[in-house]
């Protein structure tokens, strides 16, 4: 069965604290996204990865970098978390043929 | 270039009555359609896909969907409603050459009345 499984359900920081957001796939997927979702804002991709060490920015990749350092592993870091940094974000993956399978989502709320 | 509309952000309806989203895209290429369906505080979970074979697909909990090309529409039906699909639903339109070309609704929320 597929899974994508993110390292927290629900995470407090402070303004300025460094955040690490991890995500796993077991499926064996090239593709990792990273998406935050706000209401009335819907999904919005912060990064992609298509490979081990590639990424390629999304739509608002501003605030946000990422590590792929294996193939399962994609995290996604907040050098310096801000209250306008906090919403819910979603890891994905996409095998072939195209369907993203996606983790349980981690709420994040920046104080 | 390519784009989804969700005709409806909120659709509610009886339980027992058939379900209806909504949903248009534009695409210059043959895409790959999927609806996904989001639970409060959860992931998304795909519901079902259609990527050039059979116009009519079947999902998952008696969800089915229709491709129409002459529409550019992809409907998302349930003929009998029940309880536990209250959530949201999105529509998503993808080519697979590229993360920018995964396009995402703005999310149609269904409230089941009892």
């Amino acid at each position: 069965d597929v899974k994508v499984t993110q390292s927290s359900r629900y995470l407090v920081k402070r303004t300025g604290e460094k955040v690490f957001l991890e995500c796993v796939q077991d499926m064996d997927h090239e593709n990792m996204f990273w998406y935050r979702q706000d209401p009335g804002l819907g999904l919005r991709l912060i990064y992609f990865s298509y490979d081990v060490k590639m990424k390629e920015k999304g739509d608002i990749p501003e605030g946000y970098s990422v590590s792929r350092e294996k193939k399962e592993r994609f995290s996604l870091i907040l050098e310096s978390a801000s209250t306008n940094q906090t919403s819910m974000y979603l890891c994905a993956s996409r095998g072939v043929p195209e369907t993203q399978y996606f983790g349980p989502g981690t709420r994040l709320l920046v104080l | 270039a390519q784009s989804v509309t969700q005709l409806d952000s909120h659709v509610s309806v009886s339980e027992g009555t058939p379900v209806l989203l909504r949903c248009n895209y534009s695409s210059s290429y043959s895409p790959s359609l999927f609806w996904y369906v989001q639970h409060p505080n959860k992931g998304l979970q795909l519901l079902l896909k259609y990527t050039s074979a059979a116009t009519l697909v079947k999902g998952i909990n008696g969800f089915e969907a229709e491709f129409k090309k002459s529409e550019t529409s992809f409907h998302l039906t349930k003929p009998s409603a029940h309880m536990s699909d209250a959530a949201e639903y999105f529509c998503v339109v993808s080519m697979y050459s590229s993360a920018s070309k995964i396009i995402f609704g703005s999310g149609t929320r269904l409230s089941i009345r009892p």
